[in-house]
């Protein structure tokens, strides 16, 4: 079956502790993205990448790392949680960045950092 | 400053009848949009899209509108079901970053849609 996962689902946690939300896509897809979710601000995209080894800021970048070392993984990296980064993750693929195909989104992943 | 609006939080209508969802924007670079459809605890689901070339696209029981001088676009939803409850988000598309190899989605708010029996 053709999906994005996303792991963990959900997860609290306390501010500065670094976290990891893994995402992997099993359709050969290019391009990958992260965007967070907040009540009354509709989806932001946070970072994108191309293909392997080629990632880019979106809107919303400040606070995130992230790393493209295999086509199919894209996690996302919270190297200092602060609490305004509380909200709802999705990862995103589409099968080639030249052309505005449509995204296929992951389950999400709702964190709260404390 | 919000370049996809979509001004009705909710919507409900009869099973059987027309649904309609509408959207706005403002970003004249946009060239491609597109409608996800959301559940509760799950991530959007593409429904359907439209090229900035086109004034209309069809899939079944959706339809997508779009009409580019007035800045809007459409969905229609025939006949509705009430399956088809969920939160609708409108999307729209430009190229944008290095090399214009970003095709970020750009969302509305959404509008949560209820279909009752």
């Amino acid at each position: 079956e053709a999906q994005v996962t996303q792991n963990p689902r959900y997860l609290i946690t306390v501010t500065g502790k670094k976290l990891t939300v893994t995402c992997s896509q099993n359709m050969n897809h290019e391009y990958m993205s992260w965007y967070r979710q907040d009540p009354g601000l509709g989806l932001r995209q946070i970072y994108y990448s191309m293909n392997v080894e080629v990632t880019d800021k979106g809107d919303v970048p400040e606070g995130y790392k992230v790393s493209r070392k295999e086509k199919r993984n894209f996690p996302l990296i919270l190297e200092s949680p602060s609490p305004n980064q509380t909200s709802l993750y999705f990862c995103a693929s589409s099968r080639n960045p030249v052309g505005p195909y449509e995204q296929y989104f992951g389950p999400g992943t709702r964190l709260t950092v404390t | 400053d919000q370049q996809v609006k979509q001004n009705s939080p909710s919507l409900s209508v009869q099973e059987g009848r027309i649904s309609i969802l509408n959207c706005d924007y403002t970003n004249s670079m946009f060239d491609y949009f597109l409608w996800y459809k959301k559940y509760p605890a799950e991530g959007p689901t593409f429904l359907i899209s439209i090229s900035s070339i086109k004034d209309k696209n069809e899939d079944g029981r959706f339809t997508v509108f779009l009409n580019k001088s007035a800045k809007h676009l459409s969905l229609h939803i025939v006949p509705s079901q009430p399956g088809d409850s969920a939160v609708y988000f409108c999307a729209a598309s430009a190229k944008g970053g290095r090399g214009g190899s970003n095709y970020k989605l750009t969302f509305g708010k959404g509008t949560l849609l209820t279909v009752n029996p």
